[in-house]
């Protein structure tokens, strides 16, 4: 069985640039859920994709945006990028949609904007 | 506003001791509480939870005490060894916010051999 996969592993872009994340999720998973964690503080929730459709969103702007393909693999899209988009990117696939459903973490995308 | 506050921040034990990571919450819609383990370089990684149903869950070495009056929940790892040396988050959950989980800040925790 293969876990959350994310790519790519780093990325340093400069601010007002735009930024494609992109994660695999794992086999047999429907529903993937993006995380921003900044350095020394716990994951905070971006958007979650259920069926290609977005399904909750957290305190994010709408520059954040998100697709989820037919094989259930996910872009997470930042524009105009600001300084303080620098960060630790996480996905986490679930079996579903419900909150005791686990979610399964990739190793994440770290993003730092200069 | 934290929804999940956490402490302490850092933690040192010597091997074999006790460790214990609180947890506190507000929101009375949460009803799962996991914790997650998360290494150097590596995305977090499940490593109990518990329904508030139950006061307490252990998996090993691994326990989670729940209080649902005072609204706290804490996780103590026993006979503590290095390679538990890693950050570890409290998170919670509701079925009205589906699967987004609220994460605490972390607690750095420092095993000595």
């Amino acid at each position: 069985e293969t876990g959350v996969t994310q790519s790519p592993t780093h990325l340093i872009k400069t601010r007002g640039q735009q930024v494609t994340l992109r994660c695999s999720s794992q086999s047999g998973h429907n529903t993937v859920s993006w995380y921003q964690q900044a350095l020394g503080q716990g994951p905070q929730f971006i958007f979650q994709y259920y069926r290609e459709e977005e399904n909750g969103r957290g305190n994010f702007p709408p520059r954040f945006s998100g697709l989820q393909f037919p094989n259930y693999s996910s872009e997470l899209n930042v524009n105009a990028l600001e300084l303080d988009d620098s960060a630790l990117y996480l996905c986490a696939s679930s079996s579903g949609l419900a909150g005791t459903d686990t979610q399964y973490f990739g190793p994440g995308t770290r993003l730092t904007v200069l | 506003q934290q929804q999940v506050k956490q402490s302490p921040q850092s933690l040192i034990v010597q091997k074999g001791g006790i460790s214990i990571i609180n947890c506190a919450y507000e929101n009375t819609a949460f009803d799962y509480f996991p914790w997650y383990q998360q290494f150097p370089g590596k995305g977090p990684a499940l490593l109990i939870a518990i329904r508030p149903d139950v006061s307490e869950k252990k998996e090993g070495r691994f326990t989670i005490s729940f209080n649902k009056s005072a609204k706290q929940f804490s996780l103590h790892i026993m006979d503590s060894q290095p390679g538990d040396s890693a950050t570890y988050f409290c998170a919670a959950s509701s079925g009205s916010t589906l699967g987004r989980l609220y994460f605490g800040r972390g607690t750095q925790l420092t095993v000595w051999p």
